[in-house]
């Protein structure tokens, strides 16, 4: 079946340094991928989406691609901020298993000061 | 903005009560879910349903049921709560039965049974 696995947290930033996080994906066919982010005590949002093989997803200066080639759809921020702190979940939608979505277990980040 | 509200955010309830737990969401989707989240186990879908009276188990529906009867309306109930039950439980919708839309979650019902 389908499976997404994300890099292990927790991940600890200072402030303005470059976030990546790791997310790669099982599935069948030609899935949708997604970022969520949690904040402390909150559900989740949808940060970014791609629907397609070399899309690339944007949102609030987060970025992520979309590598059919490697199966990967990985986080990345040039400059992060103390407000993105929170926990990150990769996702997949396919087309098998009508529109229900797969997540990995979620990455925590810590950025301080 | 679609909107998705869980009518609490905090529960605290007895072993054996039967809980209701209700979300609504104000955009018209078609398709409605219940997570629970837990430290170390992620997110786990216990029912989802696309459509109205239609419901279908997720990967852990035991001690779980739920009830669609409007399109906005999607209801969780705890038979008989169990301190395993213990939880924070998130609701979701999207649109139509196509995979490319992402969820919409609220914003989760951390529920104690004692």
């Amino acid at each position: 079946g389908d499976s997404v696995t994300q890099m292990e947290g927790p991940v600890t930033l200072s402030e303005e340094a470059f976030l990546t996080i790791n997310c790669t994906y099982t599935a069948t066919g030609y899935p949708s991928l997604f970022w969520y982010v949690q904040y402390p005590g909150e559900g989740l949002q949808l940060l970014l989406k791609a629907t397609k093989a070399d899309d690339k997803g944007s949102n609030k200066g987060f970025e992520a691609t979309y590598r059919k080639e490697t199966t990967s759809f990985h986080l990345e921020k040039g400059s992060v901020q103390v407000s993105d702190s929170a926990v990150y979940f990769c996702a997949l939608s396919g087309n098998t298993n009508a529109g229900k979505s797969t997540f990995g277990d979620g990455t925590t980040l810590t950025v301080k000061p | 903005d679609v909107k998705v509200t869980q009518s609490s955010r905090y529960l605290v309830k007895r072993t054996g009560e039967k809980v209701f737990l209700e979300c609504v969401q104000d955009m018209d989707h078609e398709n409605m879910f219940w997570y629970r989240q837990d430290p170390g186990l992620g997110l786990r879908l216990i029912y989802f349903s696309y459509d109205v009276k239609m419901k279908e188990k997720g990967d852990i529906p035991e001690g779980y049921s739920v009830s669609r009867e409007k399109k906005e309306r999607f209801s969780l109930i705890l038979e008989s709560a169990s301190t395993n039950q213990t939880s924070m439980y998130l609701c979701a919708s999207s649109f139509g039965t196509g995979f490319s839309y992402g969820y919409t979650f609220g914003s989760g019902t951390r529920l104690t049974v004692v």
